[in-house]
């Protein structure tokens, strides 16, 4: 069965790091993978998208990268900031599943002054 | 644009009682999701339809019914309600043409469901 993992465990991080988050994912064969930021009691909102044949994507603070040999991307916050302290989703998109939206379950990001 | 709504914020049902949430977008979004969150877990895919008259079950649909009359609408139905239904629900919308599934999906605020 399809299969979405990212670190289970909350990631705490020193302000003005580099925080990377992770997501693996197994039997699927995306074609885009999609990362969301998540408040706590609020909707999660849309931050990146990636396409297959792209090896990274870039947005201000933000970097993404996807192997789809390995089967996994990979989330970058540079320059962390006490805001950047939420829950990142990941979600892989296409072909098989195209229709449906599967989020992994998160990583919680905490950024520490 | 109002983007999701959902309404009611917060309900407490008893057990055995049913009621349905509500969900509506003002983006001419084809797709529209429910989805549930319990305590510190991820989202579940309850029910998810593509257009009007359309639906289809996700991972968690058991004890809920859908329906999709309507572009703009999509409520979930509770039918006999469970204390493991206690959970926040998140409808979402997005838009997908000729087979690409690139554009991104909005979030409503979100209900705060607890069964007693």
């Amino acid at each position: 069965s399809q299969k979405i993992e990212q670190n289970s465990e909350a990631l705490n991080i020193q302000e003005g790091k580099t925080a990377t988050l992770t997501c693996n994912y197994t039997n699927y064969s995306p074609a885009y993978l999609q990362w969301y930021r998540q408040d706590p009691g609020r909707g999660p909102v849309f931050l990146l998208l990636i396409r297959e044949n792209e090896k990274e994507k870039r947005k201000e603070r933000l970097k993404v990268t996807f192997d789809t040999t390995l089967k996994q991307s990979l989330f970058h916050i540079t320059a962390s900031q006490p805001a950047d302290s939420a829950t990142y989703l990941c979600a892989p998109r296409g072909y098989s599943s195209a229709s449906k939206i599967i989020f992994g379950s998160g990583t919680r990001l905490s950024i520490r002054p | 644009n109002a983007g999701v709504t959902q309404t009611p914020k917060f309900r407490i049902l008893k057990i055995g009682q049913s009621m349905t949430l509500q969900c509506t977008q003002d983006m001419n979004h084809n797709y529209m999701y429910w989805y549930r969150q319990d305590p510190g877990m991820g989202l579940k895919l309850i029910y998810y339809s593509v257009g009007a008259g359309i639906t289809d079950k996700g991972e968690v649909p058991n004890g809920y019914n859908v329906s999709r009359s309507t572009t703009e609408d999509f409520p979930l139905r509770l039918e006999l309600a469970a204390p493991s239904q206690t959970s926040v629900y998140f409808c979402a919308s997005s838009y997908s043409t000729g087979g690409m599934w690139n554009t991104e999906a909005f979030f409503g605020q979100g209900t705060r469901l607890t069964v007693v």
